[in-house]
């Protein structure tokens, strides 16, 4: 059974860091691509990362690029989203994704964890 | 402003059928097929329904299709249930930096 467990969130202060980890099992994890989406509260799901299943590429959003960076460890089968220089418009949930084949097509979605930025 | 246009919500009764609509443009929706539509309950993760335009992960019910016609995809649900009461959002592969993108997101009502 595939899983993908978040964890990392919270509460952070504008301008902090935090780094979001996403544990994943049941499938081959250093075959697949991953991402990460957000969805801010009471808002609709926006894409913020992805990763390919080597980790030598990299995508972002316009709106986190500079800010994130996505990694991920094979040997650990762990995906991580490390967000710098936060702002109020970060908080949301953010959801890690197992990516099936191409993009957009995000087969498993983790429970999601929450980021709140406030002061 | 989302990259792609859902109607905000649809509204239907049990047992009928309803079509909910994605516009893009040629950078996404209308020049690949590659996309995709979510169900997402209230509180709970996504769930993928559609996949590379019109096809079905296993496990989801075959009332569920997809299509697309010119920069305009469309997820239609036959059968109406009372399940299906959910938020729905289209995404695409872009040829812009940003790789991805979705729609705003339309909330289905089962009368």
């Amino acid at each position: 059974e595939v899983q993908l467990v978040e964890s990392g969130g919270g509460l952070v202060q504008p301008g902090g860091s935090l780094r979001l980890s996403c544990a994943a099992s049941g499938f081959t994890f250093s075959s697949c691509a991953m991402t990460w989406v957000r969805q801010a509260p009471g808002k609709g799901l926006e894409w913020v990362s992805a990763i390919s299943a080597s980790g030598g590429s990299t995508y972002y959003a316009d709106s986190v690029k500079g800010r994130f960076t996505i990694s991920r460890d094979n040997s650990k089968n762990t995906l991580y989203l490390q967000m710098n220089s936060l702002r109020a418009e970060d908080t949301a949930v953010y959801y890690c994704a197992k990516v099936r084949s191409y993009y957009p097509t995000f087969d498993y979605w983790g429970q999601g964890t929450p980021v709140t930025v406030s002061s | 402003q989302s990259a792609l246009t859902q109607p905000a919500s649809v509204s239907e009764s049990p047992g009928q059928s309803i079509t909910i609509s994605c516009t893009g443009t040629s950078s996404d929706v209308g020049g690949y097929n590659y996309v995709s539509w979510f169900q997402q309950h209230p509180g709970k993760a996504p769930k993928l329904m559609i996949y590379d335009v019109s096809d079905r992960p296993s496990g989801v019910s075959n009332r569920f299709s997809g299509s697309k016609s010119g920069n305009t995809a469309s997820l239609t649900i036959s059968g109406l249930q009372a399940e299906d009461e959910a938020d729905y959002y289209c995404s695409s592969y872009t040829s812009s930096s940003t790789l991805v993108v979705f729609g705003g997101g339309t909330k289905l009502t089962v009368l």
